[in-house]
């Protein structure tokens, strides 16, 4: 089993729309999630951080774990052409902090107009 | 904010010769840094963490006599690819941490012609 996988992919989703990502992950250890946005040609950048049960909101944002289930989702409110690109989920590998991260395979969403 | 600085951000190179990328912590120290690398359309993988003044840490798989890391100080890691192949080619990107997560680097983007 993959340490990291996500949905594939590719995602197409109306402007406007809500844009649902999900990410499941094998090691129980785990204690922190990350969502990163990467642009075609760009390295990535933090959206988001998850580090217990529950969602966690920021703007049209809204990530989602779930440790019973090794699960974690990132929803998109209000999509915008500007959101279309590369998401990944990311944690830390056991007995490492936040700075080393394993990635998964990334989910390319794009927004259509 | 805590910013990392990757150079260049674009090089070509003839097969057989080495490449030198570096990465800085412009507004803060990195005692740790991390190298990635990312072929096109998959996710990042790590390759070596790079520490300060004593020897790199290379991921399973990863040559560390083809990929040469130098960290010799607070806020400078270096990657020199060594005799680059064309499967080399790829994104190279660096991290370290800041505050609770990873700050990239803008990436390398390397052809070995």
């Amino acid at each position: 089993q993959k340490e990291v996988e996500q949905n594939s992919g590719p995602l197409s989703v109306p402007e406007g729309a809500i844009a649902s990502l999900n990410c499941t992950y094998s090691d129980r250890v785990s204690q922190s999630f990350f969502w990163y946005r990467q642009y075609s040609g760009k390295s990535p950048e933090l959206i988001m951080s998850i580090y217990s049960n529950g969602d966690k909101e920021d703007g049209r944002f809204t990530a989602q774990l779930n440790k019973a289930s090794q699960y974690v989702s990132l929803l998109i409110r209000d999509s915008q052409p500007s959101d279309s690109a590369t998401y990944l989920c990311a944690f830390p590998p056991r007995g490492f902090g936040n700075e080393k991260l394993t990635f998964g395979t990334g989910t390319r969403l794009t927004i259509i107009p | 904010g805590a910013v990392v600085s990757q150079h260049p951000s674009r090089v070509i190179c003839k097969s057989g010769t080495s490449v030198k990328i570096e990465c800085r912590s412009l507004d803060f120290q990195a005692t740790t840094m991390f190298w990635y690398r990312q072929f096109p359309k998959q996710s990042l993988m790590l390759m070596a963490t790079s520490n300060e003044g004593s020897k790199a840490t290379y991921e399973q798989g990863v040559e560390k006599d083809k990929f040469l890391i130098n960290h010799a100080s607070l806020t400078l890691s270096t990657l020199t690819v060594t005799s680059a192949h064309p499967e080399d080619s790829s994104f190279y990107i660096c991290s370290a941490r800041a505050g609770t997560g990873a700050q990239f680097g803008q990436g390398t983007r390397l052809t070995v012609v």
